[in-house]
């Protein structure tokens, strides 16, 4: 479903360490799965994807982790910067002819120096 | 190299009087979206097109409304804003339903 609420779950995590972000995500049937970083006044930006053939896919100091089993979708970044502070969403679509996105609620990812 | 453009970045305008916000990509993607965030939330879909296939989400408001005259520019038109419709508007585009959606930087609408 889509996501409301005002106030955003926060991770916050020491620089050098890894970072997890877990996601639940709503529809068994979704085929695609996205995350994406959004940085203060910005647009979200493309980090990595997913699809359901898959269970691992890892890019440069991201991972990303998907259990069909129980829908539920993980990032992890590896060595975590200050730079990767920002707000990070998950976002799931059905695939088919009008298969959009629907976005998870969003972490919010603090890093201290 | 961008990939997405929005213009202008920050819009202000009065309670009532039309605004337009303007998406162009450079990407000859088939599909572009417009979203709408509040703070702290997730982007909500108003509309997309697919080529010149207009597909309106149920809830969006009829206020709120969409052109595409050509591939590269999509067009959101506000005929009367109200104070509830300040937000972040972002445009995407993606090849198809399928695939990745890229996000333009984003339009801050102010309603005063």
């Amino acid at each position: 479903g889509e996501s409301v609420g005002l106030h955003l779950p926060t991770l916050s995590v020491q620089e050098g360490d890894n970072s997890i972000i877990n996601c639940a995500y709503s529809n068994s049937a979704s085929d695609y799965f996205i995350w994406y970083k959004q940085e203060s006044g910005k647009g979200p930006q493309f980090i990595i994807d997913i699809r359901s053939n898959m269970d691992k896919r890892q890019g440069q100091r991201v991972t990303v982790l998907l259990n069909k089993t129980v829908k539920h979708l993980s990032l992890q970044i590896a060595a975590t910067q200050p730079g990767d502070s920002a707000v990070y969403f998950c976002a799931e679509t059905l695939g088919g002819s009008q298969g959009n996105l629907i976005f998870g609620k969003g972490t919010k990812l603090s890093v201290k120096p | 190299d961008a990939m997405v453009i929005q213009n202008p970045r920050y819009q202000v305008t009065q309670f009532g009087k039309p605004v337009t916000l303007s998406c162009s990509q450079t990407l000859n993607h088939n599909v572009m979206y417009w979203y709408q965030q509040k703070s702290s939330q997730a982007p909500k879909l108003l509309f997309h097109y697919y080529d010149k296939d207009f597909n309106n989400e149920a809830d969006t408001p009829d206020n709120f409304q969409s052109r595409r005259p050509n591939t590269s520019f999509c067009f959101l038109d506000i005929r009367s804003p109200g104070l509830g419709d300040a937000a972040m508007y972002l445009c995407a585009t993606s090849v198809s339903h399928r695939d990745t959606q890229y996000f333009g930087p984003g339009t801050r609408l102010t309603v005063l």
